[in-house]
């Protein structure tokens, strides 16, 4: 089975421009997080996606927006970047309703804000 | 805030067993402990959850107190790939709720 895929792995972007970062997740996962982790620091929770529609959100602004599709890939959308917005953006995927084994986390997008 | 305190971080030497601490006084009767490592550049990777027997799998062993108020992580033999920060992060087994990431341990082996 394959795991959870995110594209890009590295990107640039000014300050001020918008981004959108894909996941997809594993097979039979329908349950999506995506997490911002800076530099230094543990994963920070952004929201979550349960049957195409948010179910659960972090302390983030909305200028951090989301989608899940029909086959459970998600989306991650950011608008007008901040410099602060630099980070490591990672997805997990899980079971539904349950955590057995735990999210199966993404290798990440690596976003510059310059 | 995450509900854990753990070590910023640790040495273990190459082959010996390592043994990660972490605090959870405050954990709730519905609270499972999970432990998860990130390696360099890398996404973090389930090792290993309980609520309060002691679990062992292929990775791990998770040792809980009887009180639950800490856990440790013990890798039995540590190799050089090993070498990670160690999350610990207590969460109810409800897909409503998410997991709250604190710093982690981390854990250098050395040859």
């Amino acid at each position: 089975e394959t795991g959870v895929t995110q594209s890009p792995t590295h990107l640039i972007k000014t300050r001020g421009q918008q981004v959108t970062l894909r996941c997809s997740s594993q097979s039979g996962h329908n349950t999506v997080s995506w997490y911002q982790q800076a530099l230094g620091q543990g994963p920070q929770f952004i929201f979550q996606y349960y049957r195409e529609e948010e179910n659960g959100r972090g302390n983030f602004p909305p200028r951090f927006s989301g989608l899940q599709f029909p086959n459970y890939s998600s989306e991650l959308n950011v608008n007008a970047l901040e410099l602060d917005d630099s980070a490591l953006y990672l997805c997990a995927s899980s079971f539904p309703r349950g955590l057995a084994y735990g999210y199966t986390f993404g290798s990440g997008t690596r976003l510059t804000v310059v | 805030d995450a509900k854990t305190t753990q070590p910023p971080s640790m040495d273990c030497a190459e082959g010996r067993a390592a043994n990660l601490p972490c605090n959870h006084s405050t954990i709730s009767g519905n609270e499972y402990v999970y432990w998860y490592r990130q390696i360099h550049s890398q996404g973090p990777q389930y090792i290993i959850h309980g609520l309060k027997n002691n679990e062992t799998n292929e990775m791990a062993s998770l040792i809980i107190t009887e009180d639950r108020k800490s856990s440790t992580l013990i890798l039995p033999h540590a190799t050089l790939r090993d070498t990670a920060v160690y999350y610990c992060i207590v969460k109810a087994q409800d897909y409503g709720q998410n997991f709250v990431f604190g710093p982690g341990t981390r854990l250098s082996v050395l040859p």
